[in-house]
């Protein structure tokens, strides 16, 4: 079974511009969160979708959205980028459950960086 | 505020020994408790789940407590070896919403 992807791996934006990033979950997975990862703050939770839904959301600015489609695949967009955006983004998946009650399996990232 | 405390700094032990990690809480009832593993430029990988209603689980040489009055968990790798070194995660969550800790960066010595 092929694993979560997310695609880029690596970007490079400046201030003020905005970024969409996209996540693939395992196949037969139907809940997709994400991550934002920092040095100082460690993961933070942004939000969770399930048939395409929003299921729950961290306490992040209205600047951070996303969106699930049918076939359970994610995006997650940032606009009016603030140099503090730069991190390394993640996204689980898992079967079912809320965000973290079962196995959550983990992409490999995609890094952000904001000049 | 809900507060989530691991061991910042790195933990060096040698080869063969157990290493134990904490994990402490506050402000906190979760209902299930998750130790996660980070290698450098990856994401985290799942290594175990524990309820609130289980003092213990174990895996292979992995072995993770909770204990909801001291609200702490403690996860131990027995026998450990140069390859368990990384960094590793703890993870509180209840029906929706999980938080994670900062992490504690582990290296195991030859």
């Amino acid at each position: 079974k092929a694993g979560v992807t997310q695609t880029p791996r690596y970007l490079i934006k400046t201030r003020g511009q905005q970024v969409t990033l996209s996540c693939s979950p395992i196949s037969g997975h139907r809940s997709v969160s994400w991550y934002q990862q920092t040095p100082g703050q460690g993961l933070q939770f942004l939000f969770e979708y399930f048939s395409e839904t929003q299921r729950n959301k961290g306490n992040f600015p209205g600047r951070f959205s996303g969106r699930q489609f049918s076939n359970s695949r994610s995006e997650m967009n940032v606009s009016t980028l603030e140099l503090g955006d730069s991190a390394l983004y993640l996204c689980a998946s898992q079967a079912s459950g809320g965000a973290g009650y079962n196995e959550q399996f983990f992409g490999p990232g995609t890094r952000l960086t904001v000049l | 505020s809900q507060k989530i405390e691991q061991n910042s700094e790195a933990l060096n032990i040698q080869e063969g020994k157990t290493a134990t990690l904490t994990c402490n809480y506050t402000n906190y009832s979760p209902a299930y408790l998750q130790w996660y593993r980070q290698d450098p430029g990856r994401g985290p990988v799942f290594l175990l789940l524990i309820r609130e209603n289980e003092k213990e689980k174990r895996k292979e040489r992995l072995k993770v407590t909770f204990d909801t009055t001291l609200k702490q968990s403690l996860f131990h790798i027995t026998a450990s070896q140069p390859a368990d070194s990384a960094t590793y995660l703890c993870a509180l969550g209840g029906y929706q919403k999980v938080t994670f800790g900062i992490g504690t960066k582990l290296q195991v010595i030859p």
